[in-house]
């Protein structure tokens, strides 16, 4: 299966607001918005941000929101803070709820 | 509070396999999914495969097929993966995530990962 495709950077100065996108196939997100948006720092774990398209699980910021449009999700992160500095990966099942695909992540710049 | 455990790094030479495992505490075992993730230096995350272990059969990414195992050990709440025929490409940093539930995705709690180096 192909990676979900995404930007390979983006930056923003802090307290701006950015989006990342993510774009797959229509048998990649299929009719149920089920794509998942994890945060990895340098050095450390991935760690969920987003599930099923726009939930946050506890303790995840509101500033975090995500959404999905046809083949192409995206999360936006809004006041931006240099501890959101990372790599951000979208994630989905791919064509089938027995197989995954990771988009190949998106490192963040805060200015 | 659940916690992932994995065993430590492993060195392998190239042909060989290697068995990383992935020890849950803190919550229940069989009705979560376990997946595993693995990250060469500097890629991004991919996705080797997953299982429910109160449903027992694991899903595997086509590129691993024929080359990777995943099981688990109730009686330990341990999940393993075994990656045999290891070539240079296979070095990265191995993770083991559970799901919010019995299906594979979203992957709620991480391990800390298992670098495994792959050289003659």
């Amino acid at each position: 299966q192909s990676a979900l495709t995404q930007p390979a950077s983006v930056s923003g100065s802090p307290g701006q607001s950015i989006t990342i996108s993510c774009t797959g196939t229509s048998g990649d997100f299929g009719i149920f918005n089920l794509v998942s948006w994890y945060q990895q720092h340098p050095g450390e774990a991935p760690q969920l941000m987003i599930y099923e398209g726009s939930k946050r699980p506890s303790g995840v910021s509101n500033r975090f929101s995500a959404s999905k449009s046809g083949n192409t999700a995206s999360l936006t992160i809004s006041g931006l803070q240099a501890e959101d500095e990372a790599d951000y990966y979208c994630c989905s099942y791919a064509g089938s709820s027995t197989s995954v695909v990771f988009g190949g992540g998106t490192k963040l710049t805060v200015l | 509070q659940v916690q992932l455990v994995q065993s430590g790094a492993e060195v392998k030479k190239p042909g060989s396999s290697v068995k990383v495992s992935c020890k849950a505490s803190g919550g229940t075992f069989t009705g979560y999914s376990i997946n595993w993730v693995r990250q060469a230096p500097g890629q991004g995350l991919e996705w080797m495969g997953g299982i429910t272990p109160i449903i027992g059969t694991a899903n595997y990414a086509q590129k691993f097929q024929g080359r990777v195992t995943i099981t688990t050990d109730e009686s330990t709440t341990t999940a393993y993966v075994e990656l045999s025929s290891l070539r240079s490409e296979d070095t990265a940093m191995y993770y083991c995530a559970r799901a919010r539930g019995w299906e594979l995705l979203p992957l709620d709690y991480w391990g800390q990962g298992t670098l495994v180096t792959v050289s003659s």
